[in-house]
């Protein structure tokens, strides 16, 4: 079966500059997680989609971090203006919410956001 | 309010010895309690869930909901368990995710 995948691998921008990231999570899972982790810490949930409905955005700085998932599969979470603060990896997971397997969550290589 | 905390940002230890990194959680409810490891130049991936009960790669956790804590223990450390180690709550209730800072274990030769 296929990882969850994300684009780009990398990305350098200056700040105030805009930057979006793409997921496409494992196929069949519902639930899709956007996750910020800067250095030295643990991923930070973002946003948490069950298909296309937002279920947790509560740490989502939405002044400027949008994110959406229109089809209950593709998800991408934009930054506009960006920050120097924004510097991090940001991850995206998906899960199956199968009884079986609960909230195990699989994991994308994630994206590394410069923001010089 | 700190979810996960996870008190050693390193642990070194040498091969063959037993190695326990430790997980504090702060939840009055009932989480679900996990594991993920991240190996160098890898995705995060699932080590273990204390529902599931089982040992991965020799690796045991118990969920002591008295104190607190989700321990991850192996009696042996080999070389290739040299990795971020990550404690991670879920909310049932909620479907939110917590995730520790992390501890970093070097296992020396």
């Amino acid at each position: 079966e296929a990882g969850v995948a994300q684009s780009p691998r990398y990305k350098i921008i200056e700040k105030r500059q805009s930057v979006a990231f793409w997921c496409n999570p494992i196929s069949g899972h519902a639930t899709l997680y956007w996750y910020q982790q800067i250095l030295g810490q643990g991923p930070k949930l973002l946003i948490q989609f069950q298909n296309n409905g937002v279920v947790d955005d509560s740490q989502l700085p939405k002044d400027r971090f949008s994110a959406e998932r229109l089809k209950g599969v593709d998800s991408t979470l934009k930054i506009q203006p960006a920050k120097l603060e924004d510097s991090a990896v940001y991850l995206c997971a998906s899960s199956s919410q199968d009884r079986g397997l609960g909230n195990t969550q699989y994991f994308g290589p994630g994206t590394r956001l410069t923001v010089l | 309010a700190q979810r996960v905390t996870q008190p050693e940002k390193l642990l070194s230890v040498f091969k063959g010895a037993p190695v326990e990194l430790k997980c504090n959680y702060s939840y009055s409810g009932s989480p679900e309690l996990f594991w993920y490891v991240q190996y160098s130049r890898q995705r995060l991936q699932l080590l273990l869930r204390h529902i599931s009960r089982e040992s991965i790669k020799g690796f045991t956790a118990d969920l002591n909901k008295g104190e607190t804590s989700f321990h991850l223990k192996k009696p042996f450390a080999q070389e290739e368990d040299s990795a971020m180690y990550y404690c991670a709550l879920s909310l049932y209730n909620f479907n939110k995710f917590y995730f520790g800072s992390g501890t970093k274990l070097n296992v020396k030769p």
